[in-house]
């Protein structure tokens, strides 16, 4: 499959703790980007790093880029609640727009 | 400022049949690509225009095709419906040219019974 991997498919954590998803792309990527989606609706874009990028922040969110070992990392800070969602990776490999999407994983976040 | 639309929300079709869907991206945005998601197979890249070109296109049969207009405008058909070409179809917009972050629809979800 051309579909890249995160780990792990699922995640429940108390409010106020960190969540941290992983995921892993196959080839040499332009960049890659982490979107967050409720309940089966369209797709939140939360954060983009650029291959020449290590680490990227926006607010609480935390991603972070290892070129070498194929491989990305999000981290959600301090949880809420209304984090509750599935989060996707997707690598873009070149300039024509195309995503290739991981199979997302699910967190919950209780209260 | 209006975001990604994307119509309808719902269809229902039979098998056999033949369904059109439409997206208007956000105004100014020239790149308009659009996605399958299945439970089974997750998100899948149908194909993407820019400026009324095709750019890229992924592996689903020829039964998926797509255009976009002059004004940005884009539908995706597929013919000969199949039981499996239920799922969620999502449309996503971009200013840019290259590689930037996509603006998604809220999708149309069909049914083919």
């Amino acid at each position: 499959s051309q579909q890249g991997e995160e780990d792990p498919q699922a995640l429940s954590i108390q409010e106020g703790e960190n969540a941290t998803m992983n995921c892993s792309y196959k080839t040499s990527i332009n960049n890659l980007q982490w979107y967050r989606q409720n309940s089966g609706r369209g797709l939140v874009h939360l954060i983009l790093i650029r291959s020449n990028e290590r680490e990227k922040h926006s607010g609480r969110l935390r991603v972070t880029l290892d070129t070498s070992k194929k491989s990305s990392s999000l981290l959600i800070t301090a949880s809420r609640a209304a984090d509750t969602a599935s989060y996707f990776c997707a690598s873009c490999y070149n300039q024509g727009g195309k995503l290739i999407f991981g199979q997302g994983t699910e967190l919950s976040v209780k209260p | 400022k209006a975001g990604v639309t994307q119509t309808p929300r719902y269809l229902i079709k039979t098998r056999g049949q033949q369904v059109t869907l439409s997206c208007s991206p956000i105004s100014g945005h020239r790149s308009v690509s659009w996605y399958q998601q299945t439970p089974g197979q997750g998100l899948q890249f149908l194909f993407e225009y820019f400026s009324e070109t095709q750019r890229n296109k992924g592996n689903f049969p020829g039964r998926f095709s797509g255009r976009q207009f002059s004004n940005s405008r884009s539908e995706m058909n597929v013919s000969t419906l199949e039981l499996g070409d239920s799922a969620l179809y999502l449309c996503a917009s971009s200013f840019l040219n290259a590689g930037g972050g996509y603006t998604f629809g809220s999708g149309t979800r069909l049914t083919v019974v």
